[in-house]
């Protein structure tokens, strides 16, 4: 069956360092997402990516974070310049479609990557 | 504030019992309800829920979706010790045609004890 794959699983940085968070999403699916789950947290919404631009980003996504897709298949996060409370599991997740795609725009999620500053 | 909340943030139980989670929201413009199933890291997908009195079915777990109450329930029958979980519930809004960031609640650990 086809996934999401993350990596790494585990990241750990320097306070100040930049990092660089990989997905692959499912093939097929044309819209992806970032979302963050700080420990103990609810997860949340980070940016949303669609046809080579960002199409949604909440307030947590400030100049610190950006998005790429590098190539054809990798879906990339970028922490500028991470700060202690930049730790956290970051999903990445997928869809086939966006808006009211009746069951394909389900977004199915990857196993996340753990970041830790420190 | 919390537009998604969950009741209760957790729950044990022993296997064979019946359980149910509950989920609801305070948004206005409501698109869709989603179940996850987080084990360990990823949350993975178990309904999708946008019409009103509606079951879904998988198993032994079935959600419906109240929207005159805004709200929902997952229901897991016979409970065994791999449905220990944290369940998340999640909502999509309408707006501006958009795809919709899914907004979650904060989660139902639930443990089903042998």
């Amino acid at each position: 069956e086809p996934e999401v794959t993350q990596t790494p699983s585990h990241q750990v940085t320097q306070m100040g360092q930049e990092v660089i968070l990989r997905c692959v999403p499912i093939s097929n699916h044309l819209y992806f997402y970032w979302y963050r789950q700080i420990l103990g947290q609810k997860v949340e919404f980070l940016v949303s990516f669609y046809n080579n631009e960002i199409s949604e980003k909440s307030e947590i996504f400030d100049d610190q974070f950006s998005v790429e897709r590098p190539d054809g298949s990798n879906f990339t996060l970028k922490i500028r310049s991470t700060k202690l409370e930049d730790s956290a599991m970051y999903f990445c997740a997928s869809s086939e479609t966006g808006g009211t795609g009746t069951g394909k725009n389900i977004q199915y999620f990857g196993a996340g990557t753990r970041l830790s500053v420190l | 504030e919390d537009k998604v909340v969950q009741s209760p943030l957790s729950l044990v139980v022993h296997e064979g019992d019946t359980v149910t989670l509950n989920c609801s929201y305070e948004v206005t413009n409501f698109r869709s309800l989603l179940w996850y199933k987080q084990e360990k890291k990823a949350p993975t997908f178990l309904f999708m829920l946008t019409s009103s009195g509606i079951e879904k079915k998988s198993g032994r777990l079935s959600s419906i979706l109240d929207k005159k109450e805004l709200s929902s329930i997952l229901n897991i029958t016979a409970t065994q010790t791999g449905d220990s979980a944290i369940y998340l519930c999640a909502i999509t809004l309408i707006y501006g045609g958009s795809q919709g960031n899914l907004i979650f609640g904060k989660g139902t650990k639930l443990s089903v004890k042998p």
